[in-house]
């Protein structure tokens, strides 16, 4: 089946800096991916919509410049997370179409001091 | 607003038991249902439901969609310590947006 992978799987940064997390389609090629935040005990909530070579679309309450997603390639999409603050605390997931099907990649788990 | 619901949030059963979560929704161009198992990483993938009153089997879990009245069941019979999870409804719209219910959280104990 298809493969998504993330990176890192954990992290743990201190408030005000910034993270990235990389988002990637192993074996197949991904037009669009899609990333998501969980918080404890909580359901996935899509933050954004990544287009390859467009701009993400981003859901009511997500700060664009603060969610900073760049869809570079087809197998790559990268989230960072700027000026962290122990808020942003949280589990990140993204998924990746493959034609009709999303495929969950296994998540990064985000600890901001 | 597009929202899914699940019910119950949490459920607790013995080995053997057979368990029935419900998923309802109410969504602005429904494409399909989607039914995932969350362990302790990403959701897994289950089944995906478009037409109504068309089950959907896996082992012993079952799915079916009930377009008219907006829910869709999973069943699963015969329970065991591994199936305990959270189970995930979410529906996807034309515009490609997936929508997650809360989930129901299952444990089955020996």
């Amino acid at each position: 089946g298809a493969v998504v992978s993330q990176h890192p799987s954990w992290v743990i940064c201190k408030s005000g800096t910034s993270v990235k997390i990389e988002c990637r389609s192993l074996d197949f090629q991904a037009t669009t991916m899609f990333w998501y935040r969980q918080f404890p005990k909580q359901s996935l909530m899509l933050m954004a919509t990544s287009n390859e070579g467009s701009k993400a679309t981003y859901e009511q309450g997500v700060e664009k410049d603060k969610f900073l997603i760049n869809h570079a390639s087809l197998t790559l999409s990268t989230l960072t997370v700027t000026s962290a603050h122990p808020e942003d605390s949280s589990f990140y997931i993204c998924s990746a179409r493959q034609t009709y099907e999303q495929y969950f990649g296994p998540g990064t788990r985000l600890t901001v001091t | 607003e597009d929202k899914v619901v699940q019910s119950p949030l949490s459920l607790v059963v013995h080995e053997g038991d057979t368990v029935t979560l419900n998923c309802s929704y109410e969504v602005t161009n429904f494409r399909s249902l989607l039914w995932y198992k969350q362990e302790k990483k990403a959701p897994t993938f289950l089944f995906m439901l478009t037409s109504s009153g068309i089950e959907k089997k896996s082992g012993r879990l079952s799915s079916i969609l009930d377009k008219k009245e907006l829910f869709s069941i999973l069943n699963i019979t015969a329970t065991q310590t591994g199936d305990s999870a959270v189970y995930l409804c979410a529906v996807k719209t034309s515009y490609d947006k997936v929508i997650f219910g809360p989930g129901t959280s299952l444990s089955v104990i020996p």
